[in-house]
């Protein structure tokens, strides 16, 4: 079974631009949560998606969005970059059923770096 | 949410069995405990979960005191390819698939 899929793995934006990462869930899953990993704040939650509907959301600013269609593919964007959004940008699927004993796979992120 | 707490940093010789502690005084009766695991540049991989009784799998076992204030990761036979960072995770409750991440142990394992 495949794992998840982030993509694209490393990119360079400049300040101000806008930026879309994609992710492809484990097959069968339909919650796709998506956490930021910078060295100064750690891993830091910021939105989950379960059957196309945002299902729960961090503490950031709205430039930081994202999506679900209907094939639990998830997309996020940030627009208007910043130097600070400079992360690794982490997806992670699960089944989606909302109690405490599911768990979350990982794929290997995506690596934005603002210029 | 609960709060876990782990050492920052901590050394295992090859070979040797890698304890690695975290409490968490305040979880609730409901709340399972996770451990992910972070090898450079990599995304956190999935080692192992329980909620009151002790868990293994061919990665590691869990154990949970009887109050599940506390609780110890062993990975039986440290290998190089062991050292990274080890986050132990209290999973809330009723919040879909949030997960609090906190610093984690860096854990090295010493040829």
């Amino acid at each position: 079974k495949a794992g998840v899929t982030q993509t694209p793995r490393y990119l360079i934006k400049t300040r101000g631009q806008q930026v879309t990462l994609s992710c492809s869930p484990i097959s069968g899953h339909r919650s796709v949560s998506w956490y930021q990993q910078t060295p100064g704040q750690g891993l830091q939650f910021l939105f989950e998606y379960f059957s196309e509907t945002q299902r729960n959301k961090g503490n950031f600013p709205g430039r930081f969005s994202g999506r679900q269609f209907s094939n639990s593919r998830s997309e996020m964007n940030v627009s208007t970059l910043e130097l600070g959004d400079s992360a690794l940008y982490l997806c992670a699927s699960s089944l989606g059923t909302a109690n405490s004993g599911n768990t979350i796979y990982f794929g290997e992120g995506s690596w934005l770096t603002v210029v | 949410d609960a709060k876990t707490t782990q050492p920052p940093s901590m050394d295992c010789a090859e070979g040797r069995a890698a304890n690695l502690p975290c409490n968490h005084s305040t979880i609730s009766g409901n709340e399972y405990v996770y451990w992910y695991r972070q090898i450079h540049s990599q995304g956190p991989q999935y080692i192992i979960h329980g909620l009151k009784n002790n868990e293994t799998n061919e990665m590691a076992s869990l154990i949970i005191t009887e109050d599940r204030k506390s609780s110890t990761l062993i990975l039986p036979h440290a290998t190089l390819r062991d050292t990274a960072v080890y986050y132990c995770i209290v999973r809330v409750r009723n919040t879909g698939n949030q997960f609090y991440f906190g610093t984690g142990t860096s854990l090295t394992v010493i040829p």
